[in-house]
């Protein structure tokens, strides 16, 4: 079963507008943790922000900010302002503290225009 | 801190071929990981050793076996390459001792086998 749901492959953006990158899970485990990657295309993975479930606010680091909604057990990447430089992929990801599991969405490939 | 290094960058292997991809990480993390990332998709694990002394099996374990030298290093091991093993490997750390065990990776390590 899909764990980590990105629905969109990709998307366009005006350089210096918001962007929302969709992300839904599944998971039984009330102890997850929900992080976004950014790939670009040089290929190294980079650690962007973590939700964990327990968290009552949703988390900020920066320009990134991811949208939280437990009941709809959805994990949105809000990128504010975005930069010729955020043209990448995004992979959102999961993992289950008590069930020691690690799962990562398929991406979406994200291209920021002038 | 030079984080998680991976070797070699580049390999090309001719199938039945041995090898074993290296990767230390200098962050004192008690857990690593082995990823493959496909052409358009996100990571599936491969091996995971949750702190040293210790392996478990991931997704998609057949093929490889791996060796949690200390606790810096983690190898992986293709005993004889085939062409479906054609893919990117990426090597993470984290400390999941507490906190939110992000995981942090290396540079990958892009490997074809003909």
């Amino acid at each position: 079963a899909q764990k980590i749901t990105q629905t969109q492959p990709g998307m366009f953006v005006q350089e210096k507008e918001a962007v929302t990158l969709d992300c839904t899970y599944d998971t039984s485990d009330p102890s997850y943790g929900l992080f976004w990657y950014k790939q670009p295309s040089s290929g190294e993975m980079i650690f962007l922000i973590y939700q964990g479930s327990y968290d009552q606010q949703n988390a900020t680091e920066g320009r990134y900010s991811l949208n939280f909604q437990k009941a709809r057990k959805s994990a949105n990447l809000v990128i504010s302002a975005s930069q010729l430089g955020d043209s990448a992929m995004y992979f959102c990801a999961m993992r289950n503290y008590n069930f020691n599991k690690f799962y990562f969405g398929s991406g979406t490939k994200l291209n920021v225009k002038p | 801190n030079a984080g998680v290094t991976q070797t070699p960058k580049f390999q090309v292997l001719k199938t039945g071929q041995s090898m074993t991809l290296q990767c230390a990480q200098d962050m004192n993390h008690n857990s690593m990981y082995w990823y493959r990332q496909d052409p358009g998709m996100g990571l599936r694990l491969i091996y995971y050793s949750a702190s040293e002394g210790t392996t478990d099996k991931g997704e998609v374990p057949n093929g490889y076996n791996v060796s949690r030298l200390n606790k810096r290093e983690f190898s992986l091991r293709l005993e004889s390459a085939a062409p479906s093993q054609t893919s990117v490997y990426f090597c993470a750390s984290s400390d999941s001792t507490g906190g939110t065990d992000t995981q942090y990776f290396g540079p990958g390590t892009r490997l074809t086998v003909l």
